[in-house]
């Protein structure tokens, strides 16, 4: 079985400030990791993904995540942090196998404090 | 554009009423998902489907069917059987059975029980 937490229900941060968003995965064999983000009454935006390679992944809107293979995490995060960039943040994993489903983390919400 | 359609937005429906939730993409994608999404709750997938003419459960298909008779469409039916059928519900797809290809979503569609 394949699952991910996301530890922080919520992370608020000021404008300018660094923004990092908790992610840790479990999941037989090697990991495909994925950040995506939801505003408000809208579908899921991809930012970024990691399936092999550097273990330091960058994506869109100047969002970056780091690959822990030790500590089975994939935190998100991003140098300085606009107010643009609060939303609802979803980590998500697959894992090898015969199917190709992708399972999510519960949510994160950021708000970023002008 | 290319991307993936989903229709209506908003549907309401009435105690022990069948309604079904339409998903187009012109992405050419062969995979193609439905996800609900509860507050707090992360996503749950409902059905997937890899291919025309075959799909297969997710963790909460109970009182949910699907059909794949064409590539590009992959219509959702809530059934009476559905006891909670409010939610948001989201479809998406990804260019086929690879584990790093990237699934993109649609805007969502809101069910509401009246």
């Amino acid at each position: 079985a394949q699952s991910v937490a996301q530890p922080e229900d919520q992370v608020n941060v000021a404008e300018g400030n660094p923004l990092t968003v908790k992610c840790t995965y479990s999941v037989s064999g090697n990991p495909y990791l994925f950040w995506y983000v939801q505003y408000p009454n809208r579908g899921l935006q991809f930012l970024l993904k990691y399936i092999t390679g550097d273990n330091l992944v960058k994506g869109s809107y100047g969002f970056e995540a780091e690959f822990n293979k030790s500590q089975t995490s994939f935190h998100l995060k991003k140098p300085s942090a606009l107010v643009s960039d609060s939303a609802l943040y979803f980590c998500a994993v697959r894992g090898p196998g015969n199917d190709y489903k992708l399972s999510f983390g519960a949510g994160t919400t950021v708000t970023v404090r002008a | 554009d290319g991307g993936i359609t989903q229709s209506p937005k908003y549907l309401f429906r009435k105690e022990g009423q069948n309604v079904t939730l339409s998903c187009e993409q012109n992405l050419n994608h062969d995979a193609m998902y439905w996800y609900r999404q509860d507050p707090g709750q992360g996503l749950r997938l409902i059905y997937y489907s890899q291919i025309v003419n075959d799909f297969q459960k997710g963790d909460i298909a109970e009182g949910y069917s699907v059909s794949r008779e064409k590539k590009e469409s992959f219509p959702l039916t809530v059934t009476s059987a559905q006891k909670n059928p409010t939610a948001f519900y989201l479809c998406a797809s990804s260019s086929g059975p690879t584990f790093g290809n990237t699934i993109y979503f649609g805007e969502g569609s809101w069910l509401t029980v009246v």
